[in-house]
């Protein structure tokens, strides 16, 4: 069973970098069946897809924050992470982690999700 | 972008209760579309997939269909667990959008 942990600051500076990481246990992060995506939820808001990437490092991003995003993967350590520039008060969210699932080559749903984190952006 | 939009926003029931939730999409998703519960301060967690596949351990209580635009997510005897929050989530295309939620609350 696959479980994800998302990891790093609580609190970023405005216009800082908002840096996190996922690290996937119970499974490979080369699986040839998943992407590994990003998703955040502001308080009491529904849900945004940021973006997702393949163990050999091809991704996809939401066009409103392609902009600022970057998501890599380190194999070695079976994780990946996220980074978000040049942050705001809009950019306070839970952020999580989770699987995303790759069937005949089409990305679908997320079957794993991690616990999320709370990052708020203030100074 | 494909929008999702849910209705009701929010849904007054009392245990044994048959509920339905719809999810409409802005434009054709064939059947690309993913049902989710949250509980507060917890994850969103797979309920169904491909609008009427029910996710391993889901109780079989829970139900998914439509098609196109309309969809809908049915629980035919409401359990005290089943207060949370749904989500209906379309990949049929880039980017991957979420309906806004739907809270359930205990009548």
């Amino acid at each position: 069973q696959l479980q994800l942990q998302e990891s790093g600051p609580g609190l970023v500076k405005p216009s800082e970098t908002l840096s996190l990481t996922c690290t996937v246990s119970g499974g490979s992060i080369s699986s040839s069946s998943y992407y590994w995506g990003w998703i955040r939820q502001p308080p009491g808001k529904g849900l945004e897809w940021i973006g997702s990437i393949y163990y050999s490092g091809g991704t996809y991003y939401n066009p409103s924050l392609k902009s600022r995003v970057t998501i890599s993967v380190d194999t070695s350590k079976n994780q990946f992470s996220l980074k978000l520039n040049s942050v705001t008060a809009a950019d306070t969210a839970v952020y999580y982690c989770a699987s995303h699932l790759l069937r005949f080559l089409e990305l679908c749903y997320f079957d794993h999700w991690g616990q999320g984190t709370l990052v708020t952006v203030s100074s | 972008d494909i929008q999702m939009t849910q209705s009701p926003s929010t849904l007054s029931a009392s245990v044994g209760d048959r509920v339905t939730i719809t999810c409409r999409a802005s434009q054709s998703i064939s059947s690309w579309l993913a049902w989710y519960q949250q509980k507060p301060g917890k994850a969103p967690k797979l309920l169904i997939y491909k609008a009427s596949n029910l996710e391993s351990g889901v109780p079989s209580r829970f139900s998914g269909s439509g098609s196109g635009t309309e969809f809908t997510l049915t629980i035919s005897s409401l359990q005290p667990d089943d207060f949370a929050t749904y989500y209906c989530q379309q990949y049929k295309s880039y980017p991957f959008t979420f309906g806004q939620g739907t809270k359930l609350e205990i009548k």
